[in-house]
């Protein structure tokens, strides 16, 4: 499989709890993305990478949050000290040029 | 403020009736790309189309056709005789170039196709 893959596929978290999620883009995409959907709403922009450097981040990407991408290949995302309004589907996508190709999510439920 | 809008919530149809989903959008870049994703519900966002904003020729694929109009910021999708197949929620999103291509997505239109 060539798509991009994305574990855990869900995740049950109590509150207060740490999270990481990993991403794996399609190979040769230098780009890759994270979005994050609640219920009921399009897909949000939270940050991305142009190979290794974190380039732009969305202001709902608050201060628990934090992304990596350490050798330009898969990416994780990292939430710390969870709260019930984390949990969404969080969404990965990479790209060579304007065209973004997604995973099939992580869903995170808080409890 | 929302750069994509998508006003019709939910939409209804019987099998076989022609469909058109609205979206318009909002940017100040001259250099901009609009897309359309289909989200079935095993949740996996499907590519469907994307066009730049230099290309205002408008499409079809299949029974997909799309209407791209600067004048009036508008990038509709019509689904010609509908199938059940086609119930989704489809979603029309814009990226710029200020933004590293960042996507950013309408709400959504929740289609349904009865049959």
């Amino acid at each position: 499989d060539t798509g991009v893959s994305q574990n855990p596929r869900h995740k049950i978290t109590k509150r207060g709890q740490n999270v990481t999620f990993r991403c794996d883009p399609i190979s040769e995409h230098n780009r890759l993305y994270w979005y994050r959907q609640t219920l009921g709403q399009g897909p949000e922009f939270l940050t991305y990478f142009q190979n290794e450097a974190q380039l732009e981040k969305s202001r709902l990407l608050s201060d628990r949050f934090s992304a990596e991408r350490p050798k330009g290949s898969f990416s994780t995302l990292e939430i710390q000290r969870t709260e019930q309004g984390d949990s969404a589907m969080y969404l990965c996508a990479s790209s060579f040029s304007d065209e973004q190709y997604f995973g099939p999510g992580t869903r995170l439920t808080v409890t | 403020a929302q750069k994509v809008t998508q006003a019709q919530t939910e939409i209804s149809v019987v099998e076989k009736e022609d469909v058109t989903l609205d979206c318009v959008y909002e940017t100040r870049d001259t250099t901009y790309y609009l897309f359309w994703y289909k989200q079935p519900p095993s949740g996996e966002l499907v590519f469907l189309i994307r066009r730049n904003s230099f290309d205002e020729q408008n499409e079809i694929s299949g029974r997909y056709s799309w209407n791209f109009q600067k004048s009036t910021s508008s990038f509709n999708f019509t689904i010609t005789a509908s199938q059940v197949v086609d119930s989704a929620v489809y979603f029309c999103a814009l990226s710029e170039e200020h933004s590293g291509y960042a996507l950013n997505f309408g709400k959504g239109t929740s289609l349904l196709v009865t049959p």
